[in-house]
């Protein structure tokens, strides 16, 4: 157990609906990213988050956003959602905001229907 | 682009036999990552290589890395059964602006490791 919990961990849903992800990272750490594994593209880097300010933005879609409250726990929500959507989608958490090791949720299994 | 790739992308060992899976990247970098994953798990942490000649051992599997030759090699000795699963590689690139970590985390495709009796 890494310390990094994810909710839910299934979701199936609709074309077109917009869904939420949430995730907390371990305790003291100040960093977060999100990643999205699918097979096509493998695991890919959308977003990080530190100390609630976005630091580094990957492949993220814009019908894709993000944000990490004060209590720096972070969703990340999907919109307009198409089939090619569907994918694993993992938070990850760092103490700091660079040259830290990441620590890996059990990641959120999304179905788009 | 940044390219991490990793050989071979599937592997099929005896129980007992050694292999390496090696992990080449294009862009700068000091530090590299091996995680592995089972089947519709996470990902867990097996080794954080900080420099240039870093060597670590687990068990079965020892890491290494070579920033020179951007390579870095996961050897497998005397494979057991419980080492199936599919291992990543993922390399923390050096900023362009300012040389400085990234961040984020650029993973290869994973190589899937299955041992057999």
């Amino acid at each position: 157990d890494s310390g990094v919990t994810q909710t839910p961990k299934h979701l199936i849903t609709a074309t077109g609906q917009r869904v939420t992800l949430r995730c907390s990272p371990r305790s003291g750490d100040l960093s977060v990213y999100w990643y999205q594994q699918s097979l096509d593209q493998g695991l890919q880097f959308l977003i990080q988050y530190y100390n609630g300010e976005e630091r580094a933005k990957g492949n993220i879609l814009e019908r894709f956003s993000a944000q990490q409250f004060p209590d720096l726990h972070s969703e990340l929500n999907l919109s307009s959602l198409e089939l090619g959507d569907s994918a694993l989608y993992f938070c990850a958490s760092s103490a700091g905001v660079s040259y830290n090791e990441q620590f890996f949720g059990p990641g959120t299994r999304l179905t788009v229907l | 682009e940044l390219k991490v790739e990793q050989n071979p992308l599937f592997l099929s060992m005896q129980e007992g036999k050694n292999y390496t899976i090696y992990c080449n990247y294009s862009t700068t970098s000091d530090r590299l990552y091996w995680y592995r994953q089972d089947p519709g798990k996470s990902l867990e942490s097996l080794f954080v290589l900080l420099s240039n000649g870093a060597v670590k051992q687990e068990g079965r599997l020892m890491a290494s890395l070579d920033t020179k030759a951007r390579l870095s090699t996961l050897h497998i000795t005397a494979a057991v059964h419980d080492l199936s699963a599919t291992y990543f590689c993922a390399v923390d690139p050096k900023s362009m602006n300012y040389g400085g970590s990234q961040g984020n985390l650029i993973f290869g495709k994973g190589t899937k490791l299955s041992v057999k009796p």
